[in-house]
């Protein structure tokens, strides 16, 4: 059993930086979610697709952020121009109830520092 | 606007003793409740869930209460071992939507 798995798992760049993050949810699960986590805070919605579709995007994520996940499986999302505010870690979900909420498995995370 | 509250940010409690975590929300949309579980450099592990038709939950050790009226969520740990020692995140979503909101976060410390 292959959990949800992230890579990388730590990520330092300079401000101004391009950075990609990469999720590759639990096998046969068609939901697949990124959260943002911040020092002190619990970890806050950024976007949700069912398979390839993406169907919810978090007013956090600015015009920066963009996630994809082409033919439904693995996703990445993308920071462009990355700023000090950015650093945070970012997790990744997936989970394959219908119908609504949902106990997602979470992976273990990518930290980004940007400096 | 902090919709899903954990006004505790630390709990230290003696091995063999009771845990208490409790969890405040606002909106009353919300139908479906959960608590994590997160170990430093990992991501949050599901512990245990309750809807809102229920008003208990119980898996083993772990016995979720939710009081609708009073819009609060209690999280019980009994008996409490050193392996529970983490952050606990309390988590609510409405059917049908696939966004949880989570509270800050409480960390639990089990002193032997």
């Amino acid at each position: 059993d292959t959990g949800v798995s992230q890579d990388p798992r730590h990520k330092i760049t300079k401000r101004g930086q391009n950075v990609t993050f990469r999720c590759d949810p639990i096998s046969e699960h068609n939901r697949l979610y990124w959260y943002r986590q911040t020092l002190g805070q619990g970890p806050e919605f950024l976007t949700y697709f069912q398979n390839e579709a993406q169907l919810e995007k978090s007013r956090l994520l600015s015009d920066r952020f963009s996630a994809e996940r082409p033919k439904g499986s693995f996703s990445t999302l993308e920071i462009q121009r990355t700023e000090q505010g950015d650093s945070a870690m970012y997790l990744c979900a997936s989970s394959r109830r219908t119908g609504g909420a949902a106990e997602a498995f979470f992976g273990q995370g990518t930290r980004l520092t940007v400096v | 606007d902090q919709q899903v509250k954990q006004n505790s940010p630390s709990l230290s409690v003696q091995e063999g003793r009771i845990s208490i975590l409790n969890c405040d929300y606002t909106n009353s949309m919300f139908d479906y409740f959960l608590w994590y579980k997160k170990y430093p450099a990992e991501g949050p592990t599901f512990l245990i869930s309750i809807s809102s038709i229920k008003d208990k939950n119980e898996d083993g050790r772990f016995t979720v209460f939710l009081n609708k009226s009073a819009k609060h969520l209690s999280l019980h740990i009994v008996p409490s071992q050193p392996g529970d020692s983490a952050v606990y995140f309390c988590a609510a979503s409405i059917q049908g939507a696939q966004k949880l909101v989570f509270g800050q976060g409480t960390r639990l410390t089990i002193n032997p």
